[in-house]
C-alpha cells in the first residue's frame, strides 16, 4: 500500500496571498498524482491530475508540480472559496489518499 | 451531464450488511469502459477508496475492505452498488460514487455523486 502524508495538516493564508501545500507519496507514483479540493458537505472536486494538469474549468491560479515522491499544490491569490480542505490521491499503485490540508483564512 | 445519485439506508446495525446504489444519470454505464467507483469518508476524516467496478462485473477492491466487500453492477437498471458485511462503528463514513476521469483503469475521480451519510449504531 502507497502511503499518502500531506504537510501543514493546517495552513493559515491571508486572502490573496500565495499557498503551497505538499503531498509525499511512500513510494514513488511517477505522476499519477491529482489534488481535490474539498469545501464543507460538499463532494471532493478534482483540481489537478497527471500531477500538474488542471481539470476542466480550474482557475489558473491554481498550479501542481512533482513527479516520483515529493509534489506540491500551490493556489496563488487565494479568494474566499478557496479556504477549504485539499487532498492528494495516488493512482499508481491501486488508489490512496493523502490526510488532507485544511487551509484557513488567517 | 453524467450525474450519479447513492441511496440506500442511513442507519445499519453492527454486524450486518451496509448495501448502497448508485444510479447513473445522463449516460450509461454499459457504454463505457469506466470502473466505477466507490470512496467514503468518516466523519471528520479523509477520503478512502473501496472498490470500483466495469459494466462486466470486473472489479477492484481495496485489499483492507476486500474480505467484506462486494461491488457489482446493473446495467440493465444503469446502477452499481456496494454491499459491506460485519459492519462496526469504523464503518460509520458518508459514502460517494463517482466515475473516473478516464476509461479502463483506476485513476482520479473527476465526476461525484453527493455523498450519503451511514451510521453503524444499534
Amino acid at each position: 500500500e502507497i502511503v499518502m502524508t500531506q504537510s501543514p495538516a493546517t495552513l493559515s493564508v491571508s486572502p490573496g496571498e500565495r499557498a503551497t501545500l505538499s503531498c509525499r507519496a511512500s513510494q514513488s507514483v511517477s505522476s499519477n498524482l491529482a489534488w481535490y479540493q474539498q469545501s464543507r458537505g460538499q463532494a471532493p472536486r478534482l483540481l489537478i491530475y497527471g500531477a500538474s494538469t488542471r481539470a476542466t474549468g480550474i482557475p489558473a491560479r491554481f498550479s501542481g508540480s512533482g513527479s516520483g515522491t515529493e509534489f506540491t499544490l500551490t493556489i496563488s491569490g487565494l479568494q474566499s472559496e478557496d479556504f477549504a480542505i485539499y487532498y492528494c490521491q495516488q493512482s499508481n499503485n491501486w488508489l490512496s489518499f493523502g490526510q488532507g490540508t485544511k487551509v484557513e483564512i488567517k | 451531464q453524467l450525474q450519479l445519485q447513492e441511496s440506500g439506508p442511513g442507519l445499519v446495525k453492527p454486524s450486518e450488511t451496509l448495501s448502497l446504489t448508485c444510479s447513473v444519470s445522463g449516460g450509461s454505464i454499459s457504454n463505457s469502459t469506466y470502473y466505477w467507483g466507490w470512496v467514503r469518508q468518516p466523519p471528520g476524516r479523509g477520503l478512502e477508496w473501496i472498490g470500483s467496478v466495469l459494466y462486466t462485473g470486473s472489479s477492484y477492491y481495496n485489499p483492507s475492505l476486500a474480505s467484506r466487500l462486494t461491488v457489482s453492477v446493473d446495467t440493465s437498471r444503469n446502477q452499481f452498488s456496494l454491499k459491506l458485511s460485519s459492519v462496526t462503528a469504523a464503518d460509520t463514513a458518508v459514502y460517494y460514487c463517482a466515475r473516473p476521469l478516464r476509461p479502463s483503469s483506476l485513476n482520479v475521480f473527476d465526476v461525484w455523486g453527493q455523498g450519503t451519510l451511514v451510521t453503524v449504531s444499534s
